[in-house]
């Protein structure tokens, strides 16, 4: 039964466009929520984060958004870069009941010239 | 400063066999977390480790094990290995625990024939 689930295997996206990555999780105890970004061959690293008491969180051209009543994040990056093409892992952990990370299946991103 | 390093970063054996896996964070992080990565689930945690105790533990048989030394590497141990057991072994350190960013090593791939 997985917690943090990522729905979309994979997306294609023309480069310039907006990327939409989204995860929903089912565990109402996750107050914390991160999105790493994977290429081949490397370990994921970390992107961007959210706390449960916002609601949006921007680094650049990533931004995170929550919506905690439909247990949704999604990860939008404007403007998509060919670079950005890589296994996105939405993850989340319940700080304060002292949980581990929980990571989604991940989402491959292919951003097209 | 230097990465997390995994060693080794490939490795074939055959069912039956036992295989142990190594990772050394980065100076000064005393946290270790083993993941394992395999297409369509993500990352499963494994278990983590903090000086030389492990803290948590995810939902993964007895065959698989772990322990860390003072340095703070650790080593990943699997006993009769089952094809399933087939995956992309990722490790993460951080400096405590709980919510610090992890930072990932770029994994093991194990394949068992």
């Amino acid at each position: 039964d997985q917690q943090v689930k990522q729905n979309s295997p994979s997306l294609s996206v023309q480069e310039g466009r907006i990327s939409i990555l989204n995860c929903d999780y089912t565990n109402s105890m996750f107050d914390y929520f991160l999105w790493y970004k994977k290429y081949p061959a490397e370990g994921p690293t970390f992107l961007i984060s959210i706390s449960s008491i916002k609601d949006k969180n921007e680094d650049g051209r990533f931004t995170v958004f929550l919506n905690k009543s439909a247990k949704h994040l999604s990860l939008h990056i404007v403007p998509s870069q060919p670079g950005d093409s890589a296994v996105y892992f939405c993850a989340a952990s319940g700080r304060n009941y002292g949980q581990n990370f929980v990571f989604g299946p991940g989402t491959r991103l292919s951003v097209l010239p | 400063k230097a990465g997390v390093t995994q060693t080794p970063r490939y490795l074939i054996k055959t069912r039956g066999q036992q295989v142990t896996l190594s990772c050394s964070p980065i100076s000064g992080h005393r946290s270790v977390s083993w993941y394992q990565q395999t297409p369509g689930q993500g990352l499963q945690f494994l278990f983590e480790y903090f000086s030389e105790t492990q803290r948590n533990k995810g939902n993964f048989p007895g065959r698989f094990s772990g322990r860390q030394f003072s340095n703070s590497r650790s080593e990943m141990n699997v006993s009769t290995l089952e094809l399933g057991d087939s995956a992309l072994y990722l490790c993460a350190g951080q400096r405590r625990g709980g919510d610090d960013e992890q930072f990932f090593g770029p994994g093991t791939r194990l394949t068992v024939l």
